[in-house]
């Protein structure tokens, strides 16, 4: 079976200053990689995703995320964050089977000024 | 597109009650999903739609909980009776097709009294 840790649960930042969120995720089968952000008060929403092809993934907002399949990780990043980025993040995975997408537990970004 | 489109977005019932929440899904995606977001398990899968047809119900905590999509634009999942540990954040998303972006509806927040 799949799964994803998100190994902070709450991670607090200064403004413009970078920032690291975790993900490994462990699965037998080919995985499709994905990050959204869930702003207070709001749904889920797409920050980025990986299917195939170059590991480093560019999404919205300036985030990218590089998949890492020796060490099962797809860590997301953002070289200087802002005030607007705190929120939620959730790591999920979704396996080439037809197992649905499974998310870990979030990560609470919060950005200080 | 409109997104995906839930009803009511905030709902406070007694305990025992019936609640009925609701969900429209993009037009032309296949899947649809329901989840449940609380701080203390995070987001879990309660039931997943594919054509209309209810292919794994597992998350579905108990009888109390049960899901419906009698076409492709729209489903509800109903609790019946409602209790207080039922008071959460549903929401439904869909897909197309499978291993493509999730979207999210902004969720109907339920409190039950």
């Amino acid at each position: 079976a799949q799964s994803v840790t998100q190994l902070d649960s709450q991670v607090p930042v200064f403004e413009e200053a970078p920032v690291e969120l975790r993900c490994n995720y462990s699965s037998s089968v080919s995985v499709y990689l994905f990050w959204y952000v869930q702003y207070p008060n709001q749904g889920l929403q797409l920050l980025l995703k990986y299917l195939s092809g170059s590991t480093l993934v560019k999404g919205i907002n300036g985030f990218e995320a590089e998949f890492n399949k020796s060490q099962t990780s797809f860590h997301l990043r953002k070289p200087s964050v802002h005030i607007s980025d705190t929120a939620e993040y959730f790591c999920a995975v979704l396996n080439s089977g037809n197992t649905p997408l499974v998310f870990g537990k979030g990560t609470r970004l919060s950005v200080i000024a | 597109d409109a997104g995906v489109i839930q009803s009511p977005r905030h709902e406070v019932t007694e305990m025992g009650q019936e609640v009925t929440l609701r969900c429209k899904p993009i037009s032309g995606h296949d899947y649809l999903f329901w989840y449940r977001q609380t701080m203390m398990r995070g987001l879990e899968l309660l039931i997943y739609f594919n054509n209309n047809v209810p292919i794994d119900d597992s998350g579905m905590p108990e009888d109390r909980f049960s899901a419906k999509m009698p076409n492709a634009s729209f489903s509800t999942l109903k609790i019946q009776p409602s209790e207080p540990r039922d008071s959460a954040v549903y929401f439904c998303a869909s897909s197309f097709p499978w291993g493509n972006t999730i979207y999210f509806g902004e969720g109907s927040w339920l409190t039950v009294v």
